[in-house]
């Protein structure tokens, strides 16, 4: 089946540094991928989808200065948090859209625990 | 924009017994329904799905209905067991807005 692979799965940084975070499809192509921050006991927030070749669509809300996400290749996305404060500590999890190959559906990465000192 | 409501938040069940969570959504353009457990501090796992043009979708224990005139979706888990134990999300999507909609959530506990 489609994998998704996401890292780091942990990352510890201190306030003010950026942190980035990847998220690959290992056996088909992505033309869109999806970012998400997951808060303790809450539901999945997306953040941003991010399209191969163009630039991020983000949500209402969310800072596309701080939350850099770039999708390079059909098989590759990054998110970077910069300048990461407290507040950004949060569990990140990226999806893939597999439609380019028609396999319907949606695939997780494993997510990534952010947690800024 | 699309709004998913879920209910309850949280349901504890005795093992065997059944399970039902439901799911209304806004948007009437939405068209693909899936359903995801995820156990704590895990990726959330795709357990069943639904489209549109279908009504209702069985795969063992588990079974979703949609009802589209009422713009609403169930989960019924049957036989449950003490591994069904975790938080499990309903979402909406449709083509046109290319983005999944999650709900809130709901806390499953299968008592021994």
């Amino acid at each position: 089946g489609a994998v998704v692979s996401q890292h780091p799965s942990r990352v510890i940084c201190k306030s003010g540094t950026s942190v980035k975070i990847e998220c690959r499809s290992l056996d088909f192509q992505a033309t869109t991928m999806f970012w998400y921050r997951q808060f303790p006991k809450q539901s999945l927030m997306l953040m941003a989808t991010s399209n191969e070749g163009s630039k991020a669509t983000y949500e209402q809300g969310v800072e596309k200065d701080k939350f850099l996400i770039n999708h390079a290749s059909l098989t590759l996305s990054t998110l970077t948090v910069t300048s990461a404060h407290p507040e950004d500590s949060s569990f990140y999890i990226c999806s893939a859209d597999q439609t380019r190959d028609r396999l319907y559906g949606y695939t997780f990465g494993s997510g990534t625990r952010l947690t800024v000192v | 924009g699309e709004n998913v409501e879920q209910h309850p938040s949280t349901l504890s069940v005795q093992e065997g017994d059944s399970a039902v969570i439901k799911c209304t959504y806004s948007d009437s353009a939405s068209n693909y329904f899936p359903w995801y457990k995820q156990e704590l501090g895990k990726r959330p796992q795709l357990i069943i799905d639904i489209r549109s043009n279908v009504g209702e979708k069985k795969d063992q224990r588990i079974a979703v209905t949609l009802n589209k005139t009422a713009k609403h979706f169930s989960l019924h888990i049957t036989e449950t067991q003490p591994e069904d134990s975790a938080v499990y999300f309903c979402a909406a999507f449709n083509n046109y807005g290319q983005n999944f909609v999650f709900g809130p959530g709901t806390r499953l506990s299968v008592l021994p």
